[in-house]
């Protein structure tokens, strides 16, 4: 089936850093979903990408769906502490797949 | 307030005894669907619903049975409980399949 590969696993930065996670496929998306799991929490939507190399902006968060749409990168600039969490992409068509997901830790 | 909600929060049970995981939504929402979040693996589909009496198997369905139903409710049951199937599971829905998925607040199970 389709398999989506999420790097890196984890990452620890300090708190002003910036931060990248990437999401890699092998076949052709028809979209992409970002979201973000609070420790502790449930996975809370953050936005979707349906575009070649569309490029979107929350804040601090930009996303990015590649030219091939087989790839898509969430950056966050300048991190804060309530950035912690874990990072997700989720696609599919009618069995939704997710990353396996980036853990970032912030130091203040 | 529109939401997900799971039943119970947390269960410890034994190998074998029946249980069923209950999931409501009230957003009206076609899509629902189950996953079980393991560390290192990732949150992984069990199954999903498309709409009332239409279900099919993720990627990791083994051991579990769903049923539609209604709308609002997409209830996770597993028949006999191993081991292996201790988790964290979560319900999601959404309107349809790639729109924005809210899930619930999740299922801690542990099976001895």
């Amino acid at each position: 089936g389709q398999q989506v590969m999420q790097i890196p696993q984890y990452q620890h930065v300090q708190e002003g850093e910036d931060f990248t996670t990437y999401c890699n496929s092998s076949t052709t998306l028809s979209n992409i979903q970002w979201y973000k799991q609070r420790p502790g929490g449930h996975p809370v939507f953050l936005i979707q990408l349906v575009k070649s190399g569309e490029v979107k902006k929350q804040k601090r968060l930009t996303f990015q769906f590649g030219e091939a749409k087989k790839n898509s990168s969430l950056h966050i600039t300048a991190t804060q502490t309530t950035d912690v969490g874990t990072y997700f992409c989720n696609t599919g068509f009618q069995k939704l797949v997710f990353g396996t997901g980036t853990r970032l830790l912030v130091s203040p | 307030e529109a939401q997900v909600t799971q039943n119970p929060r947390y269960l410890i049970t034994v190998t074998g005894k029946k249980l069923t995981v209950t999931c409501s939504q009230n957003m009206n929402h076609e899509y629902m669907s189950w996953y079980r979040q393991d560390p290192g693996l990732g949150l992984r589909q069990i199954y999903y619903s498309m709409n009332v009496e239409v279900t099919d198997k993720g990627d990791v369905p083994e051991g579990y049975k769903v049923s539609r139903k209604e709308k609002r409710n997409f209830p996770l049951i597993l028949e006999s409980p191993s081991p292996n199937q201790t988790s964290l599971y979560f319900c999601a829905s959404s309107f349809d399949r790639r729109e924005t998925q809210y899930f619930g607040p999740g299922t801690r199970l542990l099976v001895l």
